[in-house]
């Protein structure tokens, strides 16, 4: 069946980059998604992916997908405390408007 | 912007309750999803709903119900509340059957004692 993979926690200094990586098995994937939840809140969709491209920016985030090797990474330039979070991976189910979420990599961001 | 609202933050019940999660959406959106989150197992999802009257088992259904009368709304119902029942609660909805984005409420901590 579908499963998404992450690693469970990366810890980084403030201003350096992040990178957190997923990997995916549904081939047939259409979107690929990234979200954000802070403590205490629900998650909050960061960016996404349609699988036909390689990569997308958006100011900080940087999305580089790998349809190949069905592996997606999430890159956090220039980290600020304010990034410290769990981030998740999903991918869409087919058609049927269900995504599958990865089990979640908390970031922390040291001073 | 999509609003999802999650009625409590906060619940404590007591075991064998029964329990009523309520979940409401302002953006029409066609599908709505309960999922469980747990520590190092990610979301997992409860049931779903492709429009009103209408429910999906998820991976995990057992020991849930759910209601969908209205299409804001999509309630999860916790028969026969138990100790492994504690979790956080995530209401999810979404727009169509492609691949569209679930927009999330703030989540209900439900602790069963």
């Amino acid at each position: 069946g579908e499963d998404v993979e992450q690693s469970l926690f990366l810890s980084v200094r403030e201003g350096d980059s992040s990178v957190i990586n997923c990997t995916y098995t549904d081939s047939s994937s259409t979107y690929l998604y990234w979200y954000k939840q802070e403590p205490g809140a629900g998650l909050q969709l960061l960016t996404y992916i349609f699988s036909n491209m390689d990569m997308k920016q958006d100011q900080r985030l940087t999305v580089l997908l790998n349809k190949k090797d069905k592996h997606l990474s999430l890159r956090i330039a220039d980290t600020q405390t304010g990034d410290s979070a769990i981030y998740f991976c999903a991918e869409a189910s087919g058609n049927t408007g269900k995504l599958i979420f990865g089990q979640g990599t908390t970031l922390q961001v040291k001073p | 912007d999509v609003k999802v609202t999650q009625s409590s933050r906060y619940l404590v019940k007591r075991t064998g309750e029964k329990v009523f999660l309520e979940c409401v959406q302002d953006m029409d959106h066609e599908n709505m999803f309960w999922y469980r989150q747990d520590p190092g197992l990610g979301l997992r999802l409860i049931y779903f709903s492709y429009d009103v009257k209408m429910k999906e088992k998820g991976d995990i259904p057992e020991g849930y119900s759910v209601s969908r009368e209205k299409k804001e709304r999509f309630s999860l119902i916790l028969e026969s509340a138990s100790t492994n029942q504690t979790s956080m609660y995530l209401c999810a909805s979404s727009f169509g059957r492609g691949a569209s984005p679930l927009h999330f409420g703030n989540g209900t901590r439900l602790t069963v004692t």
